[in-house]
């Protein structure tokens, strides 16, 4: 079974600190990505890697950055959180692009900025 | 444009009755997937039934068939036999082949299923 693990469900930060949510993929997936997730709005991507070191920004990468040393760790830093930034985050890996293959999500992390 | 659209945000249905979910597409692109996720409380989202855009046969998974209609870019979800575990927000994704293994994902429908 694929695993995509969050180091943590639930996280409660104050505004202006430096946040990370990690993800790690048991399933050695060439694709990992980051979405937010908030009501009415679905998931949106903020950014995505198809290899190590490797990132391209999703549709709202504002205020995010990522980093993938590893191929199995994709890790989403907030550089100064903001209120604005409270929301669930997934993560999801896949294999390389093939038509019928679903992403793989992780059980996401409810983030609270203060 | 929305991409993907469920004009549904909220449903209840009794159970063991059938209930379609909508989702209208938008997309230019002549290779593109489409794929239902279920998301219950707990938060994680579970993969349930996929459509290509070339396939001529509906796709059904289990209790789960996609009532795809390309003309009128429309992927509905029909769920029969609703059980209380049902219980759940529903997304519609697609995958644009021209985007690479990108998903974009409409804003959910949430079905609670009455006993």
């Amino acid at each position: 079974d694929v695993k995509v693990t969050q180091s943590s469900r639930y996280l409660v930060k104050r505004t202006g600190e430096k946040v990370f949510l990690e993800c790690v993929q048991d399933m050695d997936h060439e694709n990992m990505f980051w979405y937010r997730q908030d009501p009415g709005l679905g998931l949106r991507l903020i950014y995505f890697s198809y290899d190590v070191k490797m990132k391209e920004k999703g549709d709202i990468p504002e205020g995010y950055s990522v980093s993938r040393e590893k191929k199995e760790r994709f890790s989403l830093i907030l550089e100064s959180a903001s209120t604005n930034q409270t929301s669930m985050y997934l993560c999801a890996s896949s294999p390389a692009p093939s038509k019928g293959e679903t992403q793989y999500f992780g059980p996401g992390t409810r983030l609270l900025v203060l | 444009a929305q991409k993907i659209t469920q004009t549904q945000p909220g449903m209840f249905v009794q159970e063991k009755e059938a209930v379609t979910l909508d989702c209208t597409y938008d997309t230019s692109d002549q290779s593109y997937g489409l794929f239902w996720y279920k998301q219950p409380s707990s938060g994680e989202m579970i993969f349930l039934i996929y459509q290509g855009s070339y396939d001529e046969q509906n796709a059904t998974e289990g209790r789960y068939s996609l009532n795809f209609q390309k003309a009128r870019k429309s992927a509905n979800l029909v769920i029969s036999a609703s059980q209380l575990g049902d219980s759940a927000m529903y997304f519609c994704a697609m995958r644009e082949e021209a985007a690479g293994n990108k998903l974009t994902f409409g804003g959910g429908t949430r079905v609670l299923v009455k006993p």
